[in-house]
C-alpha cells in the first residue's frame, strides 16, 4: 500500500516568510509525528498527534511553529516568519497507534532552505 | 532529557566484512529501542525494534542487541554488501517520543 507522503519535497523561501509543509500518513494510522533533521544532526522530535487527543507540542522550538491534523489524517506543519536556522529536513512519520510496540513509518521528508 | 549517541559517525569497510554499530543512551528507562536506515533523499526505514524486555532482535543479516542497564545497543551487520551503504540511526523511545542519535554513515566498498 501507499506509504507516508510529504509535500513539497523541496522548499526554498526567503527569511521572514511563512511556509506550510504537508504530510499524508498511511491510511488507518492514528498516530502522526513531525521531526526535524538539521545538517549533521539527529532527528529532533517536534510534535505528535494521537487520534483526537490533544497533540504533544513539547518539541516545538518556538511559537513560530504550529501544526494541525485535520480529520485525523492529513497534517500541516506551519512555520511563520521563517529564520535561516529553520533550514532543515522536516520528516513526518505515522504509526498504527501510539505505543511501545508500534513501528513508525517515515515519509521522504521536505527539505526547507531559508535564504 | 534522553541523550542518544552513536559511534562511529562514519565507517568505511570492504564488502564481506562483519561490522558493529554502537548506540548509547543516557536514560535507561526506555520503552523500546529502534534501528533505522536512511538512504540519501529518502525517509527512514525501520530495521529492528527491540522492546525494553528483550535482549535482541534478528532480521536476516542484521542483529540488534539491547542492554538497558548499561544504556547500550549494538547493530551487527553480517557479511556486509554495497547495498548496505546508508546512514543508520538508532532511536530510544519513552513511549510516544523517540530520541534519535545523529547516525552512523556506512560505506561498504565493492
Amino acid at each position: 500500500g501507499a506509504g507516508v507522503s510529504q509535500s513539497p519535497s523541496n522548499k526554498v523561501t526567503e527569511k521572514g516568510k511563512d511556509v506550510e509543509l504537508r504530510c499524508d500518513p498511511i491510511s488507518g494510522h492514528t498516530a502522526l509525528y513531525w521531526y526535524r533533521q538539521s545538517l549533521g544532526q539527529g532527528l529532533e522530535f517536534l510534535i505528535y498527534f494521537q487520534g483526537n487527543s490533544a497533540p504533544d507540542k513539547s518539541g516545538l522550538p518556538s511559537d513560530r511553529f504550529s501544526a494541525e491534523r485535520t480529520g485525523g489524517s492529513v497534517s500541516t506543519l506551519t512555520i511563520q516568519r521563517t529564520q535561516q536556522e529553520d533550514s532543515a529536513v522536516y520528516l513526518c512519520a505515522s504509526s498504527l497507534v501510539a505505543g511501545i510496540q508500534e513501528t513508525q513509518y517515515f515519509g521522504p521528508g521536505t527539505r526547507l532552505l531559508v535564504l | 532529557k534522553q541523550e542518544v549517541t552513536q559511534i562511529p559517525a562514519a565507517l568505511s569497510v570492504p564488502e564481506g566484512e562483519n561490522l558493529v554499530l554502537n548506540c548509547s543512551f543516557t536514560d535507561s528507562a526506555i520503552y523500546n529501542l529502534q534501528w533505522f536506515r536512511q538512504d540519501p533523499g529518502k525517509g527512514l526505514t525501520s530495521l529492528l525494534l527491540i522492546q525494553s524486555s528483550q535482549r535482541e532482535q534478528t532480521s536476516g543479516r542484521l542483529n540488534a542487541s539491547l542492554d538497558k542497564s548499561s544504556g547500550r545497543s549494538t547493530l551487527y551487520i553480517a557479511a556486509s554488501q554495497p547495498g548496505d551503504s546508508a546512514t543508520y540511526l538508532c532511536a530510544a523511545s519513552n513511549f510516544n517520543k523517540f530520541y534519535f542519535g545523529s547516525g552512523t554513515k556506512l560505506n561498504v566498498k565493492p
